[in-house]
């Protein structure tokens, strides 16, 4: 168990409709990543927090967006679905944000969308 | 942007063999690659990594090299065993890149009895 919680593991929608995905990083841990895994594009970053702030951009779409609130979790939003956003979302997090930072990942949510 | 090639996309070895999995990279900037093992229904869990100052860095069975030079690194795992079996994942971080994890396309590694 890598200490890092996502929320809810499974979700089925339809196209057109907005999803939230959660995250609960591991006790301390001041960042967290949202990664994308699908068959065709792989392992790819979307976004990073660290304490709240936005602290890097990966190729995230315009529709999906992100948070982190004060207690450190933090919510990945998907919005207008497409079928093509069907994949298996990733949350993970580290200590601070330094190089080379171990990241614990969660075990993921994975999306369907109909 | 940084671009990372790995291969073979799947490989099948007995159990007591060695398995070799081989990364490129592009971008002569990156410093810190880490190696990463999927295991079904499982985030991936960083099992090795190195920094672009050492060429060769050894953990029990697992070990992996770097060459600068030819910017391509990989992973060795010796005295396979079943457990072994899994997507592993390699990935780079440019210098200036934070954080942010490049990864591979993943090697399906099968261990055979």
């Amino acid at each position: 168990d890598s200490g890092v919680t996502q929320t809810p593991k499974h979700l089925i929608t339809a196209t057109g409709q907005r999803v939230t995905l959660r995250c609960s990083p591991r006790s301390g841990d001041l960042s967290v990543y949202w990664y994308q895994q699908s068959l065709d594009q792989g392992l790819q970053f979307l976004i990073q927090y660290y304490n709240g702030e936005e602290r890097a951009k990966g190729n995230i779409l315009e529709r999906f967006s992100a948070q982190q609130f004060p207690d450190l979790h933090s919510e990945l939003n998907l919005s207008s679905l497409e079928l093509g956003d069907s994949a298996l979302y990733f949350c993970a997090s580290s200590p601070m944000t330094g190089l080379g930072e171990k990241l614990f990942f969660g075990s993921g949510t994975q999306l369907s969308v109909l | 942007g940084e671009n990372v090639e790995q291969h073979p996309s799947t490989l099948s070895v007995q159990e007591g063999d060695s398995a070799v999995i081989k990364c490129t990279y592009s971008d002569s900037a990156s410093n810190y690659f880490p190696w990463y093992k999927q295991e079904l229904g499982k985030g991936p869990q960083l099992i090795i990594d190195i920094r672009s100052n050492v060429g060769e860095k050894k953990d029990q069975r697992i070990a992996v090299t770097l060459n600068k030079t030819a910017k391509h690194f990989s992973l060795h795992i010796t005295e396979t065993q079943p457990e072994d079996s899994a997507v592993y994942f390699c990935a780079a971080i440019p210098t200036g890149g934070g954080n942010k994890l490049t990864f591979g396309t993943g090697t399906q590694l099968k261990v055979e009895l």
